[in-house]
């Protein structure tokens, strides 16, 4: 079974905080993606990445930044957190045509 | 660019009635589409993919969906369901390697 799993399940900081949001799977996987999902809206795509050290901005990058050194790794970083990047978000890797989703960390800035 | 449209926010039924969750979708190459469901406090899981062949795919939880080309349409259904069908239905559809969501689909199964 493909496993996806993220560092946190939840996570309060604080407004100008840098925030590291861990993503890792264990399939050998090439393609890596960061979404978050707030109600209403669906799943937005943050960024993405297809290959270590490559990046690609999805539908809302603004305020966040991704590192990829490893394989199995895909990091999302809030670079200076704010009220309104609190939301779920969710890692995915992908395999055979569908996406392989984390169980997501809620995050809550205040 | 492509865009995905679930009609409904909330669907409210009662057990073992038949429910569909409709999906419709728009694009300018060929896509591949997807339902995915998210269970209270859980991540998504995958419940069935239309990749090519046949329109009528079946996935997991005895669920299936029907891609109709000419109304771009990959509606859900289910003949029967059940209180643990309770969650949150996403439908996707997928050019290249990315993946437009749908804005998510509540499903209440009452006793």
């Amino acid at each position: 079974d493909v496993k996806v799993t993220q560092s946190s399940r939840y996570l309060v900081k604080r407004t100008g905080e840098k925030v590291f949001l861990e993503c890792v799977q264990d399939m050998d996987h090439e393609n890596m993606f960061w979404y978050r999902q707030d109600p209403g809206l669906g799943l937005r795509l943050i960024y993405f990445s297809y290959d270590v050290k490559m990046k690609e901005k999805g539908d809302i990058p603004e305020g966040y930044s991704v590192s990829r050194e490893k394989k199995e790794r895909f990091s999302l970083i809030l670079e200076s957190a704010s009220t309104n990047q609190t939301s779920m978000y969710l890692c995915a890797s992908t395999h055979s045509g569908g996406q392989y989703f984390g169980p997501g960390t809620r995050l809550t800035v205040t | 660019a492509q865009s995905v449209t679930q009609l409904d926010s909330q669907v409210p039924v009662f057990e073992e009635a038949p429910v569909e969750l409709r999906c419709n979708y728009s694009s300018s190459v060929s896509v591949y589409l997807f339902w995915y469901v998210q269970y209270p406090n859980q991540g998504l899981q995958l419940l069935l993919k239309y990749l090519s062949g046949s329109t009528l795919v079946k996935g997991i939880n005895g669920f299936e969906a029907e891609f109709n080309k000419s109304q771009t349409s990959f509606h859900l259904r289910k003949p029967s369901v059940h209180i643990s069908d309770t969650a949150e239905y996403f439908c996707a559809v997928r050019a290249g390697n990315m993946l437009t969501f749908g804005g998510g689909t509540r499903l209440m199964v009452k006793p």
